[in-house]
């Protein structure tokens, strides 16, 4: 079956990095795109953006670009986000997804959520 | 830039029907926009119940159905149950592989 699983929770300072990971399992990682979805505490989904995972072309939503990354290891069928210059604001719960096709940012299979929150 | 709306919250009494929907701040919702709608209960990721409009994901329940009503997308819950108290966004195609998520409607069942 499709499993979306995520790295475990972080806490980081502010101004640092994290890199949260979303290992898939159950299909072919490269035949689907991957969508990030951000949702803030006490708040509602964010969609952040989506990469190809056959060519590694990403799409940021307005709001998601500069400091959010996506990548790929297609050797390990994982996904990363990182996120750099980290502040107080970023504290949220993401989410990778997998997409409806390789060129569809529309989320199906989701990720448990990775819980990153950005203190001093 | 455009907005997708939801209502906020909606309350609907166990066994009867609600129909949540999903419009844009300019412009009419239509089948153009792939309409998707998800349900999140609290500390859960989030379960893709209906995509392109009216396609119910795999194990969805056929009391859940999309449709455009107006110029909006809808999401109607009939024969309501006391678990289907949740939250409810629906996700819209604007274009150049941009998607974008609606507020969200906390829907009681009381």
């Amino acid at each position: 079956q499709v499993q979306l699983v995520q790295s475990g929770s972080e806490l980081e300072k502010p101004g640092a990095s994290v890199k949260v990971s979303c290992k898939v399992s159950g299909y072919t990682f490269t035949t689907y795109a991957m969508i990030w979805v951000r949702q803030a505490p006490g708040q509602g989904l964010e969609w952040m953006g989506w990469v190809n995972t056959n060519t590694g072309n990403p799409t940021y939503a307005q709001g998601f670009t500069g400091r959010f990354v996506f990548s790929l290891d297609t050797s390990v069928s994982t996904a990363y986000l990182q996120i750099s210059s980290l502040k107080a604001e970023d504290t949220a719960v993401y989410y990778c997804a997998r997409g409806m096709g390789l060129r569809s940012g529309r989320p199906d299979y989701w990720g448990q959520g990775t819980l990153v929150t950005v203190s001093s | 830039q455009t907005v997708v709306t939801q209502e906020p919250s909606f309350s609907v009494s166990p066994g009867g029907t609600v129909t949540l929907t999903c419009g844009l701040s300019s412009g009419s919702v239509s089948t153009s926009y792939y309409p998707s709608w998800y349900q999140q209960t609290p500390g859960q990721a989030p379960r893709t119940l209906i995509y392109s409009t009216n396609t119910r994901s795999s194990g969805v329940p056929d009391r859940f159905s999309g449709s455009i009503l107006g110029n909006k997308a809808a999401l109607t819950i009939t024969g309501a149950q006391a678990d289907d108290e949740s939250d409810y966004y629906c996700v819209l195609f604007l274009g150049s592989g941009i998607w974008v998520f609606g507020g969200g409607t906390k829907l009681t069942v009381l």
